[in-house]
């Protein structure tokens, strides 16, 4: 079965620091992978996703995401973060021939001044 | 243009009652997914639609639930005799298809949610 860990239930940063939010999955078969970002009061929306290629992918507001086969990890990063970025942040993988999109449990992102 | 639309935005009713829940996704997207969110959970597949096959109905947590989507677009997700661990958000996603792409790697859009609570 396939499974979405994020270890880190909420991470709190100051601003302008670097951000590590970790994602581990579990998989028998080939996978796509995504993160997600909830802003406050807002649904969610697609933050990046890795479906083949480079293994470095990124998003247009300056995160980051490496996928790493051999750990079968998929962490996001920021090295540097703003107020703004304060919002929880989801982990999916949808395998390859599956319709559903599993995702970890979230992480909420705290930045402060 | 719009988005997804889910009503009511909160539902409060009392154990034992049913509920509906409904969703009406993005104009032209043929995929329509309902998740459940529950307080320092993640969020739980539930059900999949996609265009007039059979839907997905593996997420279900019980024959309490149900869903439908009339029509290809708007889709209900009815819960009978309501219980007090059915309180949770639940959110409607939709996503194009299109034919001639990856399925796969189509974003879903989400709505912001309906919020029920089970007294």
């Amino acid at each position: 079965a396939q499974s979405v860990t994020q270890l880190d239930s909420q991470v709190p940063v100051f601003e302008e620091a670097p951000v590590e939010l970790r994602c581990n999955y579990s998989s028998s078969v080939s996978v796509y992978l995504f993160w997600y970002v909830q802003y406050p009061n807002q649904g969610l929306q697609l933050l990046l996703k890795y479906l083949s290629g480079s293994t470095l992918v990124e998003s247009i507001n300056g995160f980051e995401a490496e996928f790493n086969k051999s750990q079968t990890s998929f962490h996001l990063r920021k090295p540097s973060v703003h107020i703004s970025d304060t919002a929880e942040y989801f982990c999916a993988v949808r395998p390859g021939g599956y319709n559903k999109l599993i995702f970890g449990a979230g992480t909420r992102l705290a930045v402060h001044p | 243009g719009a988005g997804v639309s889910q009503s009511p935005s909160n539902k409060v009713t009392e154990k034992g009652k049913d509920v509906e829940l409904r969703c009406d996704p993005i104009s032209g997207h043929t995929a329509l997914y309902w998740y459940r969110q529950s307080l320092g959970q993640g969020l739980e597949f539930l059900i999949y639609f996609q265009g007039n096959s059979a839907p997905d109905k593996s997420g279900l947590p019980s024959d309490r639930f149900s869903a439908e989507r009339t029509g290809g677009s708007v889709s209900t997700l009815t819960i009978q005799r309501t219980q007090q661990e059915d309180s949770a958000v639940y959110l409607c996603a939709s996503s194009l298809r299109p034919s001639h792409t990856d399925s796969y790697n189509s974003p879903l859009h989400f709505g912001n949610g309906t919020r029920l609570t089970v007294t």
